[in-house]
């Protein structure tokens, strides 16, 4: 199909791992991103990583890629009540445009 | 700090009166973004910018219009708002760099009564 598809919501514990888990379309995607959103604001990119690699790691994240089966992950580890927010898987798409997922909300419970 | 900014972040206006969203931008980026946003839904996107050149989405109502007069600016004017133009409308900038990122300002938040 067209979209790019992820769970609407996930809840952990605060000091827990989050595994944010998105499967996306056009595999001629060069760049693949996740945005993070918190509440009454925009879209802020958290991390993005070239469609060459299979993993990539940030502090406390961790991108995992499967091309084959056009499958991204985000990995929150240590997850805190700050970490709390809607979280977008994005591809590019062949005009150089973006197409978003419709967001995880993540909740971190205490 | 560079950045995009969004006014108003909250509008009402009543069923079929115009309304004008503004966008700008601090960054100098060359392409400029509106998507509708809607409650547990993917941002879409209405139509952009790239320079002065206007590239409208195929399944965007003749209802939305955009204006880009100059780099800083862009505005998106609903002409006749109707009940289901009721989103958040986010902005965006491009600096067409070779990843691709884009800036998205905070949102303005759009209520039709």
């Amino acid at each position: 199909g067209e979209d790019v598809e992820q769970s609407l919501f996930l809840s952990v514990r605060e000091g827990d791992s989050s595994v944010i888990n998105c499967t996306y379309t056009d595999s001629s995607s060069t760049y693949l991103y996740w945005y993070k959103q918190e509440p009454g604001a925009g879209l802020q990119l958290l991390t993005y990583i070239f469609s060459n690699m299979d993993m990539k790691q940030d502090q406390r994240l961790t991108v995992l890629l499967n091309k084959k089966d056009k499958h991204l992950s985000l990995r929150i580890a240590d997850t805190q009540t700050g970490d709390s927010a809607i979280y977008f898987c994005a591809e590019t798409t062949r005009n150089n445009d973006m197409r978003f997922g419709a967001g995880t909300r993540l909740t971190v419970k205490p | 700090d560079a950045m995009v900014i969004q006014n108003p972040r909250y509008q009402v206006t009543q069923f079929g009166k115009p309304v004008t969203l503004s966008c700008s931008q601090t960054l100098n980026h060359n392409v400029m973004y509106w998507y509708q946003q809607k409650s547990s839904q993917a941002p879409k996107l209405l139509f952009h910018y790239y320079d002065k050149d206007f590239n409208n989405e195929a399944d965007t109502p003749d209802n939305f219009q955009s204006r880009r007069p100059n780099t800083s600016f862009c505005f998106l004017d609903i002409r006749s708002p109707g009940l289901g133009d009721a989103a958040m409308y986010l902005c965006a900038t491009n600096s067409g760099e070779a990843t691709n990122e884009q800036f998205f300002g905070p949102g303005t938040r759009l209520t039709v009564l």
